[in-house]
């Protein structure tokens, strides 16, 4: 079965410095996809960023980047130069491809200070 | 284009009521999925759909029932409802997922449901 382990429940960042929100995973698929997610107070879902098993280079989009280490089985998400507007929930997530089953971690709520 | 939309946004259920929560994309997709959200925490798959007519159980479906009779419409049903039902909903759709396109979900606002 797959897992998502997201260990820091609550983070601070000062704003315009970097951050980083761990994630682990566990799966014994070889294929599979690993996705992050932004849920502001407003309550919806953002998409961020997503990096496949077979990717060779990290995933960027913008600000955000993915360090994937496979060997270590962590998809960690850095935010460079933090905006106010990061404050939010940031879930982890993962979907192997030989099923429908995308597990989400339990988060990291991200807090940037002025 | 709305995306995925859900109604309602808020509802209040006495327990053992029934209710159907709607979700409509408008993006074509294959794939649809319910998600269960609760508080403090990430979310859970309740059931999903690869198409028209084929429903399939995730990982917390008891309670819960669903039907896909349209590539459009994914309703999600309450039979019964319980205290352990308050959560709030998201509906989501993706093209199907292969190796070299990621196709993310795409996830309705929520429906915020009370069980008294």
């Amino acid at each position: 079965a797959q897992k998502i382990t997201q260990t820091q429940p609550g983070m601070f960042v000062q704003e315009k410095e970097a951050v980083t929100l761990d994630c682990t995973y566990d799966t014994s698929d070889p294929s599979y996809g690993l996705f992050w997610y932004k849920q502001p107070s407003s309550g919806e879902m953002i998409f961020l960023i997503y990096q496949g098993s077979y990717d060779q280079q990290n995933a960027t989009e913008g600000r955000y980047s993915l360090n994937f280490q496979k060997a270590r089985k962590s998809a960690n998400l850095v935010i460079s130069a933090s905006q106010l507007g990061d404050s939010a929930m940031y879930f982890c997530a993962m979907r192997a491809y030989n099923n429908n089953d995308m597990r989400f971690g339990a988060g990291t709520r991200l807090t940037v200070k002025p | 284009n709305a995306g995925v939309t859900q109604t309602p946004k808020f509802r209040i259920l006495k327990i053992g009521q029934s209710m159907t929560l709607q979700c409509t994309q408008d993006m074509n997709h294959n794939y649809m999925y319910w998600y269960r959200q609760d508080p403090g925490m990430g979310l859970k798959l309740i059931y999903y759909s690869v198409g028209a007519g084929i429903t399939d159980k995730g990982e917390v479906p008891n309670g819960y029932n669903v039907s896909r009779s349209t590539t459009e419409d994914f309703p999600l049903r309450l039979e019964l409802a319980a205290p352990s039902q308050t959560s709030v909903y998201f509906c989501a759709s993706s093209y199907e997922p292969t190796l070299s396109s990621y196709n993310e979900q795409f996830f309705g606002p929520g429906t915020r449901l009370t069980v008294l």
